[in-house]
């Protein structure tokens, strides 16, 4: 199975300022067939299901703000929001999907500073 | 507008069953793969199980193999989890989820399951 860690575990960051979570993941989820990165990152809230912010590492699903973007390749992979707002205040885990079974992070838990 | 809607959960005791089902509405639930992922009370995502888009192909977490079975209803728009001797810490919140064409996620609410004597 592919492990995915993430880091930090928590993270406190003032509002307006900028967020960035880290993913790495134990083998490559590259498709060297089509140069695409398996790799998702979702937001989850209390007592709401996740929701996908990023795909193929890097691709933000549609209505999501442009403060989220992703990058990386292979490897290691990093979610940022530019400049916090209230409403980012969440869990969020990344997920791999070049191998069954998906594996997701830990999570980190971004609060406000 | 895409929804999956997850019920069948409740309280049951160990070694108990239960059965839930995923209703899927606003696409068709033929042409897609669909995943059960399940989040123990504070814990994070766990994927359980698997079905291909015609259901003839199936996989499961170890800690589930031979416990759970994964079915659906093309038909019925349904998505199904059989779970059989359920133990305490098949506790969680069980999501279905439907897999994308860039291989995306796209999540019910969730049911509670809760194994407890």
């Amino acid at each position: 199975d592919i492990v995915m860690t993430q880091s930090p575990d928590s993270l406190a960051v003032s509002l307006g300022e900028r967020a960035t979570i880290n993913c790495k993941s134990s083998q490559s989820v590259l498709y060297r067939s089509n140069n695409v990165n398996q790799l998702a990152w979702y937001q989850q809230k209390p007592g709401q299901p996740p929701k996908l912010l990023i795909y193929w590492a890097s691709t933000r699903e549609s209505g999501v703000p442009d403060r989220f973007s992703g990058s990386g390749s292979g490897t290691d992979f990093t979610l940022t929001i530019s400049s916090l707002q209230a409403e980012d205040v969440a869990i969020y885990y990344c997920q791999q999907y070049y191998s069954i079974p998906i594996t997701f992070g830990q999570g980190t838990r971004l609060e406000i500073k | 507008e895409v929804q999956l809607v997850e019920s069948g959960g409740g309280l049951v005791q160990p070694g108990g069953s239960l059965r839930l089902s995923c209703a899927a509405s606003g696409f068709t639930l033929s042409r897609h793969w669909m995943y059960w992922v399940r989040q123990a009370p504070g814990k994070g995502l766990v994927w359980v199980s698997r079905i291909n888009s015609d259901g003839s192909s199936t996989s499961y977490a170890d800690s589930v193999k031979g416990r759970f079975t994964i079915s659906r209803d093309n038909a019925k728009n349904t998505l199904y989890l059989q779970m059989n001797s359920l133990r305490a810490e098949d506790t969680a919140v069980y999501y279905c989820a439907r897999v994308g064409g860039f291989g995306e996620l796209c999540w019910g609410q969730g049911t509670l399951v809760t194994v407890s004597s």
